[in-house]
């Protein structure tokens, strides 16, 4: 069974501190990972994938296979980051069923 | 490209009341789902489908049942709604690989009353 954790239901920051977003998977297999962002009502967007290794909006996510860990990282919070976080994995082999954490609702302060 | 549509975007219902939510997608994509989103819960997903004809069950798919008749529509069916299916349901499609990720829709608003 697959599973993804996000340990932080909420996250406060002011501008310009450094962000870090938490996630946790458990899966046997190689895992495809993403993170999604959605913002206030609106539909979820893909930020990033873990295969493409690339950076958004100064967001960057690493895959840890050692810690199971695909954190989401930006140096300096802008107030446009604040928004729902979503964490996801899709598993290889051809499953293309995702699960998504719980989410982390990111707030950044001016 | 209107990529993922949900309709309707917000509907009341009241308790007992049939209703069906339609997903259509403009991508081609093989790979259809269903997601309720809720408060702490994160997104649970009800129902899905990996090709025209076909559906499967997701995590919390009682009182729901789908079809997907058309390799571009997936509909969401509610026979008999309960305030507990108050939620926001979101489809999304993908084409079965990981590069393109999975397109939501924006999303449809239901309160039971």
């Amino acid at each position: 069974a697959q599973r993804v954790t996000q340990p932080e239901k909420l996250l406060s920051v002011f501008k310009g501190a450094p962000v870090e977003l938490k996630c946790n998977y458990s899966y046997s297999g190689s895992p495809e990972l993403f993170w999604y962002v959605q913002y206030s009502r609106q539909r979820l967007q893909l930020l990033l994938r873990h295969i493409s290794r690339e950076s958004i909006k100064g967001f960057t996510a690493d895959l840890n296979k050692g810690e199971t860990s695909f954190h989401l990282k930006k140096p300096f919070a802008q107030e446009e980051d604040s928004a729902m976080y979503y964490c996801a994995l899709s598993g290889s082999g051809g499953s293309y069923i995702p699960t998504f954490g719980r989410g982390t609702s990111l707030i950044v302060h001016p | 490209n209107a990529g993922v549509t949900q309709t309707p975007k917000f509907r009341v219902l009241k308790t007992g009341q049939s209703m069906t939510l339609l997903c259509a997608q403009d991508m081609n994509h093989e790979y259809m789902y269903w997601y309720r989103q809720d408060p702490g819960m994160g997104l649970r997903l009800i129902h899905y489908s990996v090709g025209e004809g076909t559906t499967a069950k997701g995590e919390v798919p009682d009182g729901y049942n789908v079809s997907r008749l058309k390799k571009q529509n997936f509909l969401l069916g509610l026979e008999s709604a309960a305030p507990s299916q108050t939620s926001v349901y979101f489809c999304a499609s993908s084409n079965g690989g990981t590069l393109g990720g999975y397109t939501f829709g924006s999303g449809t608003r239901l309160t039971v009353v």
